[in-house]
Formats: C-alpha cells, sequence, structure tokens
C-alpha cells in the first residue's frame, strides 16, 4: 500500500504565475483535502473532494480551484500567485469524506 | 482563521523529562485530533479522541479532553530527542463531525535536548 505522495517538492515561481500542485491518494481513498500552511501556523483548510465533486471549501479565493480525477489523484490550482501565496501545500486523503486522513509530505511553494 | 489555540508556543526539555502541551477551542466539537510535523513536513496523526472521552492512550502520549472548559491537553512522557517536532490540535471545522475538513491551531514546538 503505498502513501500520499505529492509533486513537486518544492517550485518556485513569480507573481501573477499560475501554478498547478499534484496528490496521488493512498491505494482505496476517494477522499482529497487541501491545506495551505504559511511558515510558523499551523495548516488552513483550502477545499475537500470527495468522489470527483468538491465537497467543502474554506477562506480562500476562486482563484483556488481543484480536480479530482476518476482515480482520485488530485490538483491544486493557483492563479495570479500573490506573495502571500507563498506556503507549504499539503493534501490529505481519507477513505471517506468523514474518515481519518492521511497527509502527504507537502510541496513547498515560493512566490518572488 | 485559527481557532484552536495552543500553549506554550514553545517548549525546551531535556530527555526523559515529560511535555505538556494544552489546546483551547470555542465551538463545540464532536472529536479532537493531534498531530506531529517534522521539520514542515507532512502531518502525522498522533490520536484523535471524541467528546464523550475524557482521556485517551497511546503508547507514551496521553490525551484528555474537557468539553466544559473547551480545552485538551497531550502529554508525551520520558521525551527523547526523536520528538522534536511540532505538535498540532485540529478539530472538525464548523462543529461538524467530518474527520477530513479541520481547524488546526498555531501549534506548539517542542524541543528534546539530548
Amino acid at each position: 500500500e503505498t502513501g500520499v505522495t505529492q509533486s513537486p517538492t518544492h517550485l518556485i515561481k513569480t507573481r501573477g504565475q499560475q501554478v498547478t500542485l499534484r496528490c496521488s491518494s493512498q491505494s482505496g481513498h476517494n477522499t482529497v483535502s487541501w491545506y495551505q500552511q504559511a511558515l510558523g501556523q499551523g495548516p488552513q483548510f483550502i477545499f475537500q473532494y470527495y468522489r470527483e465533486e468538491e465537497n467543502g471549501r474554506g477562506n480562500f479565493p476562486p482563484r483556488f480551484s481543484g480536480l479530482q480525477f476518476p482515480n482520485y489523484s488530485s490538483e491544486l490550482n493557483v492563479n495570479a500567485l500573490e506573495l502571500d501565496d507563498s506556503a507549504l501545500y499539503l493534501c490529505a486523503s481519507a477513505g471517506g469524506a468523514g474518515d481519518e486522513q492521511f497527509f502527504g509530505p507537502g510541496t513547498r511553494l515560493t512566490v518572488l | 482563521s485559527q481557532q484552536g489555540e495552543e500553549d506554550p508556543q514553545a517548549l525546551s526539555i531535556q530527555e526523559g523529562e515529560n511535555a505538556t502541551m494544552n489546546c483551547s477551542y470555542k465551538t463545540s466539537i464532536n472529536n479532537l485530533q493531534w498531530y506531529r510535523q517534522n521539520s514542515g513536513r507532512g502531518l502525522v496523526h498522533l490520536i484523535l479522541i471524541r467528546s464523550n472521552e475524557r482521556e485517551k492512550h497511546s503508547g507514551r502520549l496521553r490525551v484528555t479532553l474537557d468539553t466544559s472548559k473547551k480545552s485538551s491537553s497531550l502529554l508525551i512522557t520520558a521525551s527523547r530527542a526523536a520528538d522534536t517536532a511540532s505538535y498540532f490540535c485540529a478539530r472538525p471545522r464548523a462543529g461538524g463531525t467530518s474527520y477530513g475538513k479541520l481547524t488546526f491551531g498555531q501549534g506548539t514546538i517542542l524541543t528534546v535536548h539530548p
């Protein structure tokens, strides 16, 4: 059984650019949640996908969007990057929308 | 905004000592979870305690929950250098039951000196 994986590990972008982060969920899991963690802070919930549909969203603007694919892997897209988007982006998968979730190692995004 | 408050923000102890971290929250919860994070990497789930439980143990970890005071504590006994990490409490968003949509506290940075 493989764990949750994320790619890339690190990424550097400039303001105004767009970025796509990827997450492969743990085998058998159909739910993926995304979190943003700024330096020195706890993670903040961005949104959750359950069986390819968005299933809840935190206080993030529409330029943060996502997708979940039939194999339950997921993407997080961020348009018009701002400096404050610099953070560690974590995804977590679960066997169902209400189950315990398992976190990936994260993608460190730096916006210059 | 993050509605779980943790204290202390940082804790420095010697190996073999116990470490206690506290978490407070504002709204009613169905469950509360504790996570560990090493060096800004992924979170590792430590323990989940439900609102009808007062105490839970897992190895050297002991978690308590006082719903009347809206607070929880994590105790690590006989600490080791490998316990050095950030520790977060997390609760379901908006008083819900879902384990998958969480509100995290700001965390406690624990340093255990050999």
